[in-house]
């Protein structure tokens, strides 16, 4: 098993820039998970997907900041237009079906350090 | 909502002493599970225990303790005879309507 996988691990861009983070999850897995990473704030889960719908978005910080999930086997985080403070760490997650609730097999990925200059 | 409180922002140790990190998970919920997750310097995020909210029996992994109290809503982290390896940021979280969150995290570091 890969793992989940997130691309790209690196991304500098400058301000006012699109920036798209990508994430494919396990497979077989139906829940996904977006976080960011900040010194300031720690862990924060920005969204999370069930089989492909977005079920809670109330950590997604402002309209610029956008997810999607198109298919079972692929999110975007779309950061439109990124700003310096958008920089962090961002970790995508991803765990199996039924499995919500214990967080049995929650899995992350390497994250994508965002450098927004 | 759910509440996770990770006390100490920054813990500094010799190696070979023990060191407690504490955690706080409120909740309303009845059933919840807990977890512990490590993140070394090189960014991964390691998953530690993972401990439902029905069993408050204390668990042991090597130099790894954990504790367990439901009514003071508390689920410590010990590492006993510390190592300079274990110098990491250590997270605490939980589950609530199925999605997982952490606490601000632990930074631990291990002098020689």
């Amino acid at each position: 098993d890969a793992g989940v996988i997130q691309s790209p691990r690196h991304e500098v861009t400058e301000m006012g820039q699109e920036v798209t983070l990508r994430c494919k999850p396990i497979s077989g897995h139906n829940s996904l998970f977006w976080y960011r990473q900040t010194m300031m704030r720690g862990l924060e889960l920005l969204i999370y997907f069930n089989n492909n719908v977005p079920i809670d978005d109330s950590g997604m910080p402002e309209d610029r900041f956008s997810a999607k999930m198109p298919n079972a086997s692929f999110s975007t985080l779309k950061i439109q237009p990124s700003e310096p403070r958008d920089s962090a760490v961002y970790f995508c997650a991803s765990s199996p079906p039924g499995q919500g609730a214990t967080g049995y097999g929650y899995t992350f990925g390497s994250g994508t350090r965002l450098t927004v200059v | 909502a759910q509440k996770v409180t990770q006390a100490q922002t920054e813990i500094s140790v010799v190696e070979k002493e023990d060191v407690t990190l504490d955690c706080v998970y409120e909740t309303r919920d009845t059933t919840y599970y807990l977890f512990w997750y490590k993140q070394p310097p090189s960014g991964e995020l390691v998953f530690l225990i993972r401990r439902n909210s029905f069993d408050e029996q204390n668990e042991i992994s090597g130099r790894y303790s954990w504790n367990f109290q439901k009514s003071t809503s508390s689920f410590n982290f010990t590492i006993t005879a510390s190592q300079v390896v274990d110098s990491a940021v250590y997270f605490c979280g939980g589950t609530s309507y199925g999605k997982l969150t952490f606490g601000q995290g632990t930074i631990l570091t291990v002098h020689p």
